[in-house]
Formats: structure tokens, C-alpha cells, sequence
């Protein structure tokens, strides 16, 4: 159980353009659910929470109008990079949880979407 | 805010051998959590405390939850090839907090 998918799994887009990455709770519902940002080599930087049907908590210095989010059902929330540039090139990976920020404060992590702007 | 020190940042180890590593803080925490990361993969949960002082086992690994809630350790016994990966904890509380990660290679 608690299977949490994402897709696509990579993309690589121009410049300028915006990209929808979808992440989706398969066999739990998830009141909540994590965006995350990896440089190769370091941590997961947490980007944004979002909780089913509100708008999401922007982590300080991620630009809300450049990362989308909308979590418009229990299972499913997506991220859209708005005109990307090549500095938005990473790895995102999304993580659900049935809890939140509440105990017991597990969360799944989907499999990552490695996005490359040229 | 509330941070997380996870060392070692890195570990070279041969195959048999038994790997420990640990998370502190400045802060108290009401659950620490354990992830691997496989390259180019999402976390997996791997083991979740919740109680000061809790000693916890999944096979071969084994976490416990410090009694100050302040700290808490990863041990992996008789380490394995497939053990690769980095290793983060996660401090849980009206925010979650991860550490920076514990890069593990294991030599056959």
C-alpha cells in the first residue's frame, strides 16, 4: 500500500514554456501533499504543502506564480513550472500524506520528475 | 528555523560491515523518520519513530528515537551491495524537517 506515482517521470521542454508535472495517491487518500526540489548531490528542498481544496504554503523564496500548484481531489495534486528556464532544471518530486503536518507525519514519495529547459 | 545535522555526510564500507549514522537538533521533535533514496528515485520510508526513547527494527536496520527528541540513530547490520543509496532522516512536528542525507557505498 501507499503508492504514490508521478508523471511524467522526465521531460525536457524550451525555454519559455510551462510544464504540468502530476502526482497522484494511488491506494490512500492524501489530505496533504509535498513538492519537493533536488539538486543533484544535496537534500530535498521543500518547496510547497498543499492540503486538498486550499491554496497551497509556499516555502519563503519559491515564487508562487512560477510554481503552480493545485490540489483539486484527495489523489491528485500537480505542479506546473510557468515559463521555465534552464535554472529550473532539477529534480521534483512530490510526497503524499494522509496526515499532514500532523502526526504520525509519514509521508510517500513518488518516483521524481527530472525536468531539463533547454 | 528548525534544522536538522545528519552525519556522516558520506560512507565507504565493505559488504558485511555494520553502518551507524544520527540526526540531532536544536529542537525537539514528536516523530523521526528514515528514508532511502535509490539514484534518481523518490524516498522510500524505511522505518518511523514516535516515541521518545523507541527502539525500532525493520530487518537487517534498526532506528531508535532519542530521549531528549532531540536526536535520533540509524544503525544497518551485516550491510549489503543493495544497501547503496542515501539515507535521510526526517524530524517531524508542526514541520517536517530532513536532514541533509547520509551517502552510503558499499564495496563487495
Amino acid at each position: 500500500g501507499a503508492v504514490v506515482s508521478q508523471h511524467p517521470s522526465w521531460v525536457i521542454c524550451k525555454s519559455g514554456t510551462s510544464v504540468k508535472i502530476e502526482c497522484r495517491s494511488l491506494d490512500f487518500q492524501a489530505t496533504t501533499m509535498f513538492w519537493y526540489r533536488q539538486f543533484p548531490k544535496q537534500s530535498l528542498m521543500l518547496m510547497a504543502t498543499s492540503n486538498e481544496g486550499s491554496k497551497a504554503t509556499y516555502e519563503q523564496g519559491v515564487e508562487k506564480d512560477k510554481f503552480l500548484i493545485n490540489h483539486a481531489s484527495l489523489t491528485l495534486s500537480t505542479l506546473t513550472v510557468t515559463s521555465a528556464h534552464p535554472e529550473d532544471s532539477s529534480f521534483y518530486i512530490c510526497s503524499a500524506s494522509s496526515s499532514g503536518t500532523f502526526p504520525p507525519y509519514e509521508q510517500y514519495f513518488g518516483p521524481g520528475t527530472r525536468l531539463t529547459v533547454t | 528555523g528548525q534544522q536538522l545535522n545528519q552525519s556522516p555526510q558520506s560512507m565507504f564500507i565493505q559488504e558485511g560491515e555494520d553502518v551507524s549514522m544520527n540526526c540531532t537538533s536544536s529542537s525537539i521533535f514528536n516523530t523521526w523518520l528514515w528514508y532511502k533514496q535509490d539514484p534518481g528515485e523518490g524516498p522510500v520510508l524505511l522505518i518511523a519513530l514516535y516515541k521518545a526513547g523507541e527502539l525500532t527494527s525493520n530487518g537487517r536496520l534498526t532506528a531508535q528515537f532519542g530521549i531528549t527528541r532531540k536526536d535520533s540513530f540509524l544503525n544497518i547490520s551485516a550491510s549489503i551491495p543493495s544497501d547503496v543509496g542515501i539515507y535521510f532522516c526526517q524530524g517531524g512536528s508542526e514541520k517536517l524537517v530532513f536532514g541533509k542525507g547520509t551517502k552510503l557505498t558499499v564495496n563487495p
